[in-house]
């Protein structure tokens, strides 16, 4: 199994509303990303989570809080979002201990904020 | 973090080979080169990546200069569906997993 799963594909939210994306993967990676993909723009790092710690946060607005329950699950927890925060949310996933390895990426969730 | 430079777009006819460079002239001796795609609304896919050597696998090869500056992926025969935005990425190796995206460049195969 060589895939990252994320759900939900699509999501629209008021700006008062809570809610949380996920991730899962069992390849056994251990280590756990979250972009933010605008239209038209690269991908940009949010988050990174080693062996379930957090160990990379740019600076992203406390808004947007992850969580790594266990070794094969990432959330994202959503609250009081903006509309400018509307884009395509990407998880992705790697090996931990090398950095001779790939990383996976699912499909994503595009969030709409109303 | 090393610096990559990509031109925004290329063409390229379909059934010919799509050759797509990338400047990473600040990147340092034990940083790896990598090379993902996108295509439209999906996640990104990785293509290939090499240290040093020149790399090929089923989807691609890898040629990376001697002094590491550029390398240059080639896609030997492109089809419609290698329409994409192609990113080349430099991974330090000191950053905690961070793999960041730069602009990379929208290939556009033509029939």
């Amino acid at each position: 199994d060589t895939e990252v799963t994320q759900t939900p594909k699509h999501l629209v939210m008021g700006m008062t509303n809570k809610k949380s994306l996920k991730c899962e993967q069992h390849m056994g990676h251990r280590a756990m990303y979250w972009y933010k993909q605008k239209a038209k723009k690269p991908p940009e790092l949010m988050f990174v989570y080693s062996y379930e710690k957090l160990s990379i946060n740019e600076s992203v607005p406390s808004r947007f809080s992850p969580e790594c329950p266990n070794s094969s699950l990432l959330n994202l927890h959503l609250h009081a979002l903006q509309p400018e925060d509307s884009a395509l949310y990407l998880c992705a996933s790697t090996l931990a201990g090398t950095f001779n390895t790939e990383a996976f990426f699912g499909q994503g969730t595009r969030l709409t904020v109303v | 973090d090393a610096k990559t430079t990509q031109p925004p777009s290329m063409d390229c006819a379909e059934g010919r080979a799509a050759n797509l460079p990338c400047n990473h002239s600040t990147i340092s001796g034990n940083e790896y080169v990598y090379w993902y795609r996108q295509i439209h609304s999906q996640g990104p896919q990785y293509i290939i990546h090499g240290l040093k050597n020149n790399e090929t696998n089923e989807m691609a090869s890898l040629i990376i200069t001697e002094d590491r500056k550029s390398s240059t992926l080639i896609l030997p025969h492109a089809t419609l569906r290698d329409t994409a935005v192609y990113y080349c990425i430099v991974r330090p190796q000191s950053s905690n997993y961070k793999l960041t995206f730069g602009k990379g460049t929208l290939l556009t195969v033509n029939p």
